[in-house]
C-alpha cells in the first residue's frame, strides 16, 4: 500500500528562520506526492504537487519542497517563515487502489513565533 | 464557483440517530470522496465515487452509506450514529487522473453523545 509518514508532530521555528516539514514515503511504482495545510477550524487546502520532472517543486504562499528518491523523502520548506504560516501541515501520496484517493500522514503542527 | 461545499457545520446527534451530511461541487469533477478526521490520525477514507452512479468502499467504510446520483452531489448517510463517530468530516473533489490534486470543502464537525 501507498503510505507517507510524518515524524514530527510539532515543529517551532522563530519568524524570518527557514522551517522544514518532513514527510517519508512507501510506495510502489512512481511516488505522487502531495502537501496541503489546515488552518484552525478551516478545510485542507492544496499547497503542491510533485508528478514527475525537477524535484524542487514551488507551491503556494512560498513553500517548496524536495523529491529525493534515495532518501525517499519529500520534505516541505520555506526560506523565512511567517507568523500566519502556523497551521497543520499534511503529507500524502496518490493510492492507486481507490479511484487516486490520498492517503495522508498524521499530521505535523508548525508554530512559528514572533 | 464555490468549490466544494458542505452542510450542516456542525452537528449533534444522540446515539441511535440518522442524519446525512451534504456535499456539493460547482467545478464539474468527476471524483468525488468523503474522509474523516481524527486527531493524530490525519485524514481517513470512508468513501469515493469516480461519476455518477459509481462509488466504492474506502478504508473505513462501516455505519456510512453514500450514493451518487449526480455529478455535483454526494451525501454521505449515517445509518444509526455511534459515538465512535464523533470527527469532522471533510469531502472532496478531484478531475479524474491520478496526478490531480484534491479540493476540500470547509467540513461537518459531528458530535455523536
Amino acid at each position: 500500500a501507498q503510505s507517507v509518514a510524518q515524524p514530527e508532530d510539532q515543529v517551532n521555528v522563530a519568524e524570518g528562520n527557514p522551517l522544514t516539514v518532513k514527510c517519508t514515503y512507501s510506495v510502489s511504482g512512481n511516488p505522487y506526492l502531495f502537501w496541503y495545510v489546515q488552518y484552525p477550524n478551516r478545510g485542507l487546502q492544496f499547497l503542491l504537487k510533485y508528478i514527475t520532472g525537477d524535484n524542487l517543486v514551488k507551491g503556494s504562499y512560498g513553500f517548496e519542497a524536495e523529491f529525493n528518491k534515495s532518501q525517499t523523502s519529500f520534505h516541505l520548506k520555506k526560506p523565512s517563515a511567517l507568523v500566519s504560516d502556523s497551521a497543520l501541515y499534511f503529507c500524502a501520496v496518490r493510492d492507486s487502489n481507490s479511484g487516486y484517493a490520498l492517503n495522508f500522514g498524521k499530521g505535523t503542527s508548525l508554530l512559528v513565533t514572533p | 464557483n464555490a468549490g466544494v461545499t458542505q452542510t450542516p457545520k456542525f452537528q449533534v446527534l444522540k446515539t441511535g440517530q440518522s442524519m446525512t451530511l451534504q456535499c456539493a461541487q460547482d467545478m464539474n469533477h468527476e471524483y468525488m470522496s468523503w474522509y474523516r478526521q481524527d486527531p493524530g490520525m490525519g485524514l481517513r477514507l470512508i468513501h469515493y465515487s469516480v461519476g455518477a452512479g459509481i462509488t466504492d468502499q474506502g478504508e473505513v467504510p462501516n455505519g456510512y452509506n453514500v450514493s451518487r446520483s449526480t455529478t455535483e452531489d454526494f451525501p454521505l448517510r449515517l445509518l444509526s450514529a455511534a459515538p465512535s463517530q464523533t470527527s469532522v468530516y471533510f469531502c472532496a473533489s478531484k478531475r479524474t487522473g491520478p496526478s490531480y490534486e484534491q479540493y476540500f470543502g470547509p467540513g461537518t464537525r459531528l458530535t455523536v453523545t
